[in-house]
């Protein structure tokens, strides 16, 4: 069964400095997907980023990118110029494309904190 | 585009009532919706898959008698709490997409208490 972990429970950030949220996964497939998805106090849940593991280039979405690092099943985010609004738990997501299931499977968050 | 509404946003029923959650695929078509609870500074934890014509395919531990889920439609998808007591108050969250490539977009979510 694949699995996601953010080891980081908690960060906190800088306003306009650049932070970087950690996630590995467990995973058999050689075709998924990745995601990363913000949920701020508002609790509504927010896609932020995603990625196929059959595309070497990571992506990137203004001022979030992602190091993707299939060899070593690790997905991680980075924020630059961080925001107050960007202060929220950020969740990392699979998805696997192998089997007949559409679920999405989370990691247990990371909890980013903005210091003005 | 893509958008998912939720309704309730919060209710509070008496601990031995039932009440429904719709979630709602305002611009497109879901085949599939799934259904979350999270407790609070927790993850999603996935209670359900809906389907579209067809019964719900239940995550382990979950109990289907207590949380019914009806996806009657393309377009709406409701989850009933059955008999609901304290334990069941939980943030519930449903999902969708119109291409899972691209994402899913999730409902605003429903705060229940149960008194």
């Amino acid at each position: 069964a694949q699995t996601v972990t953010q080891s980081q429970p908690e960060m906190s950030v800088q306003e306009a400095e650049t932070v970087t949220l950690s996630c590995t996964y467990d995973t058999s497939e050689s075709d998924y997907y990745l995601f990363w998805y913000k949920q701020p106090p508002s609790r509504q849940m927010i896609l932020v980023i995603r990625q196929e593991a059959y595309k070497q280039q990571n992506a990137t979405e203004n001022r979030f990118s992602v190091n993707f690092q299939k060899a070593a099943k690790s997905f991680s985010l980075k924020i630059s110029d961080s925001q107050l609004g960007d202060a929220a738990m950020y969740f990392c997501a699979y998805r696997s494309d192998e089997t007949s299931y559409d679920k999405v499977i989370f990691g247990p968050g990371t909890s980013l904190s903005v210091i003005p | 585009g893509a958008v998912v509404s939720q309704h309730p946003s919060w209710v509070i029923c008496k601990s031995g009532t039932s009440v429904k959650i719709e979630c709602r695929s305002l611009d497109f078509q879901a085949t599939t919706m799934f259904w979350y609870r999270q407790f609070p500074k927790q993850s999603l934890m996935l209670m359900a898959t809906s389907n579209e014509g067809s019964k719900a395919t239940y995550e382990q531990g979950v109990e289907k008698d207590k949380f019914l889920i009806n996806h009657a439609s393309l377009t709406l998808s409701t989850l009933t709490v059955t008999s609901a007591h304290p334990e069941d108050s939980s943030f519930y969250i449903c999902s969708a997409s119109l291409i899972f490539e691209y994402g899913y977009t999730f409902g605003s979510g429903t705060r229940l208490t149960v008194v």
